[in-house]
């Protein structure tokens, strides 16, 4: 019904470099909403962002930002001038009707930020 | 700021013994839900409950059962725990609405091992 694909499973960068981490969907749904959430090392995940599958705008929040393709169904997420703090597993997730409306996780990418 | 607690963060049992996660909520959610997380596979859903006394099969619910009693309170249990439930388990809630648009709160996970 809908599947989430995070190919990188773990990045490894240097203090103030840019990460991009890539997240592919797949659902039929015409409606759909796209998620991310960081887990850090705590192991709580912490919403980042929703987006709703009509609203294809980038999004920036501070050195964070988000690029949605619709035609690639493509929400990668980049973090920019990246810092120690930003070591965490980060998952992409969606939810469509056609899943009942439950979320769909990927599998997740592990960023880890050496000083 | 929403809180969800999970009773413990670490926990060891027996092959064959029934065992019983909780999770606890302090905003008042309606919805409340049991996810496993392993390693390249994401997090999935087990159980999750819209409401007291409700529950609903999530993708993986075959050795699990939940029990809502009240609006707070989430019990995911093992009824006879085996090795293949060596897991991390995690509990969110989110509030009413459509379930696949609010964005879930989560819990800092039980790392549960079976011997």
């Amino acid at each position: 019904a809908q599947k989430v694909t995070q190919a990188q499973t773990e990045i490894s960068v240097v203090e103030k470099e840019d990460v991009t981490l890539d997240c592919v969907y797949e659902t039929r749904d015409t409606t759909y909403y796209l998620f991310w959430y960081k887990q850090p090392p705590s192991g709580e995940l912490v919403f980042l962002i929703r987006r709703n599958s009509f609203d294809e705008q980038n999004e920036i929040s501070g050195r964070y930002s988000w690029n949605f393709q619709k035609s690639t169904s493509s929400f990668n997420f980049t973090i920019t001038a990246s810092q120690v703090v930003d070591s965490a597993v980060y998952f992409c997730a969606l939810s469509g009707k056609a899943a009942g409306n439950k979320l769909t996780f990927g599998g997740g990418t592990r960023v880890l930020v050496k000083p | 700021d929403v809180k969800v607690t999970q009773s413990s963060r670490y926990l060891v049992k027996r092959t064959g013994e029934k065992v019983f996660l909780e999770c606890v909520q302090d905003m008042d959610h309606e919805n409340m839900f049991w996810y496993r997380q392993d390693p390249g596979l994401g997090l999935r859903l087990i159980y999750f409950s819209y409401d007291v006394k409700m529950k609903e099969k999530g993708d993986i619910p075959e050795g699990y059962s939940v029990s809502r009693e009240k609006k707070e309170r989430f019990s995911l249990i093992l009824e006879s725990a085996s090795t293949n439930q060596t897991s991390m388990y995690l509990c969110a809630s989110s509030l009413s609405g459509s379930m696949g648009y609010q964005p879930q709160h989560f819990g800092d996970g039980t790392r549960l091992s079976i011997l």
